[in-house]
């Protein structure tokens, strides 16, 4: 079985620091990892994935996500936040070994950015 | 391309009355998902479909049904509803390879008193 974990369920920036949003899965063989964002009243939006190749993944709006496989972990970056970057957002992980190559999220970590 | 689309955005129903949300999908995806999303939590699993006319449960299947006729269409249907059935529920759809990505539509907010 696949897991994912968000141990924070909020993180609280002021604008223009930057922001990291944690992560951590459990999962067989090699994981393919994403992180979408939720803003209110919306549906999610993809925000970047990380196959194979380069463990910095860089995606929309600035964000990056870095995987390290030695601490199973996929933390959500990004240098300079801004207040436009409140939301909800959703780490999963899929394992391409497991029939229907299902998603699994995790509980979300809403950003709260401040001016 | 429109996406993933999902009618209607807001519903109201009585405890007992059955409805039918509607999902559909113009980006011949194979795979198509409907997730609920309750106050708060992250996303559950109700059911899935891997082509048309194949589909099977996901986490919380109790008290809805699906049919998959057509590639691009997904409906799912409440029978009897339920107070507990009270969320936002989200189509969603991805081409059905390994490394694709996922794509969802903006949601259906449901409330049955």
């Amino acid at each position: 079985a696949q897991s994912v974990a968000q141990p924070e369920d909020q993180v609280n920036v002021a604008e223009g620091n930057p922001l990291t949003v944690k992560c951590t899965y459990s999962v067989s063989g090699n994981p393919y990892l994403f992180w979408y964002v939720q803003y209110p009243n919306r549906g999610l939006q993809f925000l970047l994935k990380y196959i194979t190749g380069d463990n910095l993944v860089k995606g929309s709006y600035g964000f990056e996500a870095e995987f390290n496989k030695s601490q199973t972990s996929f933390h959500l970056k990004k240098p300079s936040a801004l207040v436009s970057d409140s939301a909800l957002y959703f780490c999963a992980v899929r394992n391409p070994s497991s029939a229907g190559n299902m998603l699994t999220f995790g509980g979300g970590t809403r950003l709260m950015v401040k001016p | 391309n429109a996406g993933v689309t999902q009618t209607p955005k807001f519903r109201i129903l009585k405890i007992g009355q059955s409805m039918t949300l509607q999902c559909t999908q113009d980006m011949n995806h194979n795979y198509m998902y409907w997730y609920r999303q309750d106050p708060g939590m992250g996303l559950k699993l109700i059911y899935y479909s891997v082509g048309a006319g194949i589909t099977d449960k996901g986490e919380v299947p109790n008290g809805y049904n699906v049919s998959r006729s057509t590639t691009e269409d997904f409906p799912l249907r409440l029978e009897l509803a339920a107070p507990s059935q009270t969320s936002v529920y989200f189509c969603a759809s991805r081409p059905g390879t390994s490394t694709d990505t996922q794509y969802f539509g903006p949601g259906t907010r449901l409330t049955v008193l």
